[in-house]
């Protein structure tokens, strides 16, 4: 069965620094997702892309939060210059109507 | 206010039982996620469903749109089934994106 896959599983990072999680998404699919989970928290929506630019964005996707499709295959989240509150599990996901999502096993970003 | 509620929030149950996971919605859709989330924390799609029913090995899952309440059943639970199940909407905007529940963190004991 097809994955959605997300590297690195696991980033430590010091504050202030970039980090760039990557996604592999599902080749046919059209939309792609990134989604936050906060430890303890629920599962928060981010961005979504389709047609290789944003079509929404939450409040929480600031300027310092960039995506990007640059090659057909990878889909990228960058956080430019991360702070103590984005210590979360990011979720990559890809979906194709009617279809439903599959997600990614997810990048647990711990930022010191 | 919460757009998705579940309940209960934690859940334990003895192997073999019977086990009910609900979920209310306030606002409208097309279909509704079921999802699983294990420690480690990978998401797994159980189910989308827009009416009715639908049936997965040991999982049952159900919603009515007239009430806006969905209900997710283990049949026979088993320590294996000890997750996080999370109810999920698509709500506004073009790109459907999903409005997630708190989850039931449930946890079989054998």
């Amino acid at each position: 069965e097809p994955e959605v896959t997300q590297t690195p599983s696991h980033q430590v990072t010091q504050m202030g620094q970039e980090v760039i999680l990557r996604c592999v998404p599902i080749s046919n699919h059209l939309y792609f997702y990134w989604y936050r989970q906060i430890l303890g928290q629920k599962v928060e929506f981010l961005v979504s892309f389709y047609n290789n630019e944003i079509s929404e964005k939450s409040e929480i996707f600031d300027d310092q939060f960039s995506v990007e499709r640059p090659d057909g295959s990878n889909f990228t989240l960058k956080i430019r210059s991360t702070k103590l509150e984005d210590s979360a599990m990011y979720f990559c996901a890809s979906r194709i109507p009617p279809g439903g999502y599959t997600f990614g096993s997810g990048t647990r970003l711990t930022v010191v | 206010k919460n757009e998705v509620e579940q309940s209960p929030q934690n859940l334990t149950a003895q192997e073999g039982e019977f086990i009910t996971i609900n979920c209310s919605y306030s606002v409208g859709i097309s279909a509704l996620h079921w999802l699983q989330q294990h420690p480690g924390g990978g998401i797994v799609s159980l189910f989308m469903l827009s009416s009715g029913k639908k049936k997965h090995g040991r999982l049952i899952a159900t919603i009515n749109i007239q009430e806006k309440h969905s209900s997710l059943h283990i049949t026979a639970s088993h320590p294996r089934d000890s997750a996080v199940y999370i109810c999920a909407v698509p709500h506004g905007g073009a790109t459907n994106k999903l409005i997630f529940g708190t989850g039931t963190l449930l946890a079989v004991q054998p």
